[in-house]
Formats: C-alpha cells, sequence, structure tokens
C-alpha cells in the first residue's frame, strides 16, 4: 500500500466550477500535511499547508482529518490557470517528504 | 541568489554509461536531497544529506551514489545506467531535514532517458 494515496484524476472541469481532490495517508505518526501544485515539465511549488482546523488561502480550502488519515483540498470558482497537478505530501515521523501520485486537473473555458 | 540549480535539464544516455547529475544551492542549507518522479509513482527520495560529509540513503538508493563535500553541492551518479533510471530528477534544500514544505526549494529537474 502507498503511504500517501491520491485519486489520479483526471478532473476536467469548466471554468467557475468547485472541485475537491482527497487524499489519503497510512502512517499515524505522520506529523504535518501540504497540497503542492505541479505544472507539466516543471518543479512542484509549495501551494498551501494544511492544519487540523482548516485553514483557507482565497478560493482553495485546505482541510485535515488525523482520526481518519484523510487531507481535502478543495478549489472554488476554478481558473484556467488552475490547470496542473495536485500533490498531496506528508511529512513523515522520519522526518522524510512523501508524496503522492497526484491528481491532474484540467479547467477548460 | 539562484536558489537550487541543477544540470543538465536534459540527458541521454546509454544502458550501462555513467554520468553525474549536478545540483547547487546558495541559501547554505544545510539538508539536501533527491527525488526520482516515475508516471503514478509520485516523487520518491533516493539520497540525502543532513549537512557536509553526511549522506544517508532514500527510499529507493539503489544505482545511485552521492557525496556532499561541501554545503553548496550535492551531485548525484549513476555509475552503470539502466533503462529502469529513465525518470524525472528533482533536486531539494531546506535549512534542516523535516523542515516544514514552506522553507523547501526544489529545483527545475532534469529530464533522463535510458536507452
Amino acid at each position: 500500500r502507498k503511504e500517501v494515496e491520491q485519486d489520479p484524476g483526471p478532473f476536467n472541469v469548466p471554468e467557475g466550477a468547485t472541485v475537491a481532490f482527497n487524499c489519503t495517508y497510512s502512517n499515524s505518526a505522520s506529523q504535518s500535511f501540504f497540497w503542492y501544485r505541479q505544472d507539466c515539465r516543471k518543479e512542484p511549488k509549495l501551494l498551501m499547508s494544511v492544519y487540523s482546523s482548516g485553514n483557507e488561502d482565497g478560493r482553495f480550502t485546505a482541510q485535515l482529518n488525523r482520526a481518519s488519515q484523510y487531507i481535502s483540498l478543495l478549489i472554488r470558482d476554478s481558473k484556467l490557470s488552475d490547470s496542473a497537478t495536485y500533490l498531496c505530501v506528508v511529512i513523515d515521523n522520519n522526518n522524510d517528504m512523501r508524496f503522492g501520485a497526484g491528481t491532474r486537473l484540467t479547467v477548460k473555458p | 541568489n539562484a536558489g537550487v540549480t541543477q544540470t543538465p535539464k536534459f540527458q541521454v544516455l546509454k544502458t550501462g554509461q555513467s554520468m553525474t547529475l549536478q545540483c547547487a544551492q546558495d541559501m547554505n542549507h544545510e539538508y539536501m536531497s533527491w527525488y526520482r518522479q516515475d508516471p503514478g509513482m509520485g516523487l520518491r527520495l533516493i539520497h540525502y544529506s543532513v549537512g557536509a560529509g553526511i549522506t544517508d540513503q532514500g527510499e529507493v538508493p539503489n544505482g545511485y551514489n552521492v557525496s556532499r563535500s561541501t554545503t553548496e553541492d550535492f551531485p548525484l551518479r549513476l555509475l552503470s545506467a539502466a533503462p529502469s533510471q529513465t525518470s524525472v530528477y528533482f533536486c531539494a534544500s531546506s535549512y534542516y531535514r523535516g523542515a516544514g514544505a514552506d522553507t523547501q526549494y526544489f529545483g527545475p529537474g532534469t529530464r533522463l532517458t535510458v536507452l
């Protein structure tokens, strides 16, 4: 079983749609949680951290459920520029970053 | 301040050839790491270093060597390339191991094809 699992998609949505991505992790001792964005043929870049209390950054909302070992990312009012692959990332109890395989999003006009 | 730089951007090798992927950072980061990214697999840790002179294996170290003679540089060596090493390689650095992702910096990647 992979340590971090994501629905690979692809998700194809129209502009203005709301889309949600899910992620589960297997190591209950994991410490920190993040969403990264990766554009085609580019390096991953941090989108936002994920806190137990949930956090919001503009159109993006991240949630963490430690009991279910589940992380989510909600994107509201999708823009064409949101098209990318979204990576779920967990820092485990060895302080190593564990990456999900990513969920691909395409926003269409 | 260039951040994390990697060379080359692209490389094609024949099976059995050797090469070194270069990684350098100018942020005085102690922790540096190498990942490979394959379709459907996510990024996987190959080797890491917590400071000059100290290296250790990650999740998928076989077929790769590293050294860390300076704080700035962390080269990755393929001693005898195999087609299974065809991948995109990312170098990353941060102040310390386990630093939050908001202080982790990735290089632009090296696309390697082994024929």
